[in-house]
């Protein structure tokens, strides 16, 4: 089957780093992509891996690992409105549809 | 450039009632998704057009789904009748295309649906 599973939540304080991680199962797949979603709002794009490594972009940075089945989101410098869901999500060869990740839900604290 | 938009935002009908959600995506998008997200996961693929066609709807209930993308461009999702665990956020998304390459999905804000 396919599947991504991640942490249900994960809580931090102001200006730490927090990473959220994510394993799948697939036959293959073109890529890990990472959205957040705040409550009640539209999930939003924040990082592709198509390849091995990490991804940079800002404070966030995304890592896959496609021999380890594993990926993870990096978040730095947190900031109070970094606090909503994130999915991991790939787009599988066999379906070529995009399968969300079960979902974390981080907390940040003053 | 504006979003995808959907509306309504908010509705609540009895089981068994019908319902129909509307979505406008991103000008220029040919791909569109309907997704359900009940609360707690990840959003779920209902179906997936491609201008006014069908690429996947495998995971759509048709006995009481179902969505058409008239000229290409909106789309409609109706339920009828609605059951209670229909009751979830019901997102619409595009994108230029739906290759496996790198393709961002662009999500609106979702209509919340509570069947009573």
């Amino acid at each position: 089957g396919q599947s991504l599973e991640q942490p249900s939540e994960v809580t931090a304080v102001e200006g730490a780093i927090v990473q959220i991680n994510c394993t799948y199962q697939t036959s293959g797949f073109y890529g890990l992509s990472w959205y957040q979603q705040h409550d009640g709002g539209a999930p939003t794009f924040l990082s592709y891996n198509a390849l091995d490594g990490l991804e940079e972009t800002g404070r966030f940075s995304s890592f896959l690992s496609r021999s380890d089945s594993y990926g993870y989101l990096l978040l730095q410098e947190l900031q109070m409105k970094d606090s909503a869901s994130y999915f991991c999500a790939f787009r599988s060869y066999n379906t070529d549809k995009l399968i969300f990740g079960t979902g974390t839900r981080l907390q940040v604290f003053p | 450039e504006a979003g995808v938009a959907q509306s309504p935002r908010y509705k609540i009908i009895e089981k068994r009632q019908s319902v129909a959600f509307w979505c406008n995506p991103i000008s220029g998008h040919a791909t569109l998704y309907w997704y359900q997200q009940i609360l707690g996961q990840g959003p779920k693929l209902l179906i997936q057009f491609q201008n006014n066609g069908v690429v996947d709807d495998s995971q759509l209930p048709k006995d009481r789904f179902s969505a058409e993308r008239l000229k290409g461009v909106d789309s409609t999702l109706k339920i009828q009748p609605a059951k209670l665990e229909d009751s979830a956020v019901y997102l619409c998304a595009s994108s230029l295309a739906s290759l496996g390459i790198r393709e961002t999905q662009y999500f609106g804000p979702g209509t919340r649906l509570l069947v009573l």
